[in-house]
């Protein structure tokens, strides 16, 4: 069963908006993680944050982290065409280091 | 360039027939894991892997089984596959805990 969610499960912008994905899970986590995924390929790392973490940034990418309410978000700012790919969240909850990942959010950015 | 690297890349099989796909990493991570993408599921656990030597039952382990000789490989084997493992198969490593796990460009697999 997916423990994450990702809402919206598709969103398209303009190159320059900012995009935000929102994630929510339901078990207590050690982490949380999103990955991006651009088609016919791997999945890539792209920021991890602790579950004593409230916001991380990277980039044009910040990641916020709510335990009480069980969400995440994930926000792109100044978006580019580049940046079109399917993006998960994933969470790390067990004793042995794997992760459940949720359905993901497709996103296009339009030149 | 280090990382991940999976074979073969795409494959058609009959079914019943018995496939293994082949798993490599470079880094000497202790963890491997194999996954399945389904469109709309996102990536399910198959069966992992926390040291060489171990292995583990994921989300959706019945109908595969896997092996860890050496920390570098780690290969997923249907023995009788059926077209409801047609799926694309990702294979993936992590340093351990807290850490971020780098994934293999997947093998696209069609059971007929």
């Amino acid at each position: 069963s997916q423990q994450g969610e990702e809402d919206p499960q598709a969103l398209s912008i303009q190159e320059g908006e900012n995009a935000t994905m929102n994630c929510s899970y339901k078990t207590s986590i050690n982490n949380l993680q999103w990955y991006r995924q651009n088609s016919g390929r791997g999945l890539v790392h792209l920021i991890l944050i602790r579950s004593n973490e409230r916001e991380k940034h990277s980039g044009r990418l910040r990641v916020t982290l709510d335990t009480s309410k069980k969400s995440s978000s994930l926000l792109i700012t100044a978006s580019r065409a580049a940046d079109t790919a399917s993006y998960f969240c994933a969470t790390d909850g067990g004793s042995a280091r794997q992760l459940t990942f949720g359905s993901g959010t497709q996103l296009t950015v339009l030149p | 360039i280090a990382g991940i690297t999976q074979a073969p890349t795409s494959q058609i099989l009959a079914a019943g027939r018995r496939m293994t796909l082949r798993c490599t990493q470079d880094m000497r991570h202790n963890a491997m894991y194999w996954y399945r993408q389904d469109l709309g599921l996102g990536l399910r656990l198959i069966h992992y892997s926390n040291t060489a030597g171990t292995t583990g039952k994921g989300e959706v382990p019945d109908g595969y089984s896997v092996s860890r000789a050496n920390t570098d490989d780690f290969p997923l084997t249907l023995a009788s596959a059926v077209p409801s493992q047609t799926s694309v198969y990702f294979c993936a490593s992590s340093a351990g805990r807290n850490q971020p796990q780098h994934f293999g460009d997947g093998t696209r697999l069609s059971i007929l």
